[in-house]
């Protein structure tokens, strides 16, 4: 089975600081698609950044950007310049057939 | 253009009960996905479906649950005979074609809670 993995259950950052969340997953094909998706208390579920697996070169989205090593089958949200609405919960995602396989999710906190 | 639409946003239901969330797509939208999220996890696909047509239901149990897209109107997920561990948020996504690499787009989500 494919899995998603996501290491951190809670992330702390600073206001203005930078965070770095990361997320494994497992796969035997050579092109597809990851997602990061953020859950803010309102629960609604926001996309935040694409990345294609063909691509060389890393997503950017703002202050959101990703660090995706095709190799190590990593996919890391890098999140520049935190913000206190950056607080939510962030969610890894990767599809299987029609259907995205999300991880457990990363609880982001961030502090003034 | 306005965005998934879900009601009610939240569901109260006695055990037993039957709950029925229903799902309007993004316009222009006609491939629907249906996700369960108990608390603390994150979302599990339950099904897929497009206009008049269930096309995966892998995710979706086998007895009490029943989802279906007509010609005209909203999705709708049904759930018969509800039970405690029913309780959860269920969220619907759209997407404009089908495909492993298309962005699926949420609702707000419904909670349901079973008495």
């Amino acid at each position: 089975a494919q899995t998603v993995t996501q290491s951190q259950p809670e992330m702390s950052v600073q206001e203005a600081e930078t965070v770095t969340l990361s997320c494994t997953y497992d796969t035997s094909e050579s092109d597809y698609y990851l997602f990061w998706y953020k859950q803010p208390p309102s629960r609604q579920m926001i996309l935040v950044i694409r990345q294609e697996a063909y691509k060389q070169q890393n997503a950017t989205e703002n202050r959101f950007s990703v660090n995706f090593q095709k190799a190590a089958k990593s996919f890391s949200l890098k999140i520049s310049d935190s913000q206190l609405g950056d607080a939510a919960m962030y969610f890894c995602a990767y599809p299987s057939g029609y259907a995205l396989n999300f991880g457990k999710g990363t609880s982001l906190l961030v502090t003034p | 253009n306005a965005g998934v639409m879900q009601n009610p946003r939240h569901l109260v239901r006695r055990r037993g009960q039957e709950a029925r969330l229903r799902c309007s797509p993004m316009k222009g939208h006609s491939h629907v996905y249906w996700y369960r999220q108990l608390p603390e996890e994150g979302l599990k696909f339950m099904v897929y479906l497009q206009k008049e047509n269930i096309i995966d239901e892998s995710g979706m149990p086998k007895e009490r649950f029943s989802a279906e897209f007509p010609k005209e109107g909203p999705s709708i997920l049904r759930i018969q005979q509800v039970v405690r561990g029913d309780s959860a948020a269920y969220f619907c996504a759209s997407s404009p074609v089908a495909g492993s690499g298309q962005t699926q787009y949420f609702g707000p989500g419904t909670r349901l809670l079973v008495l």
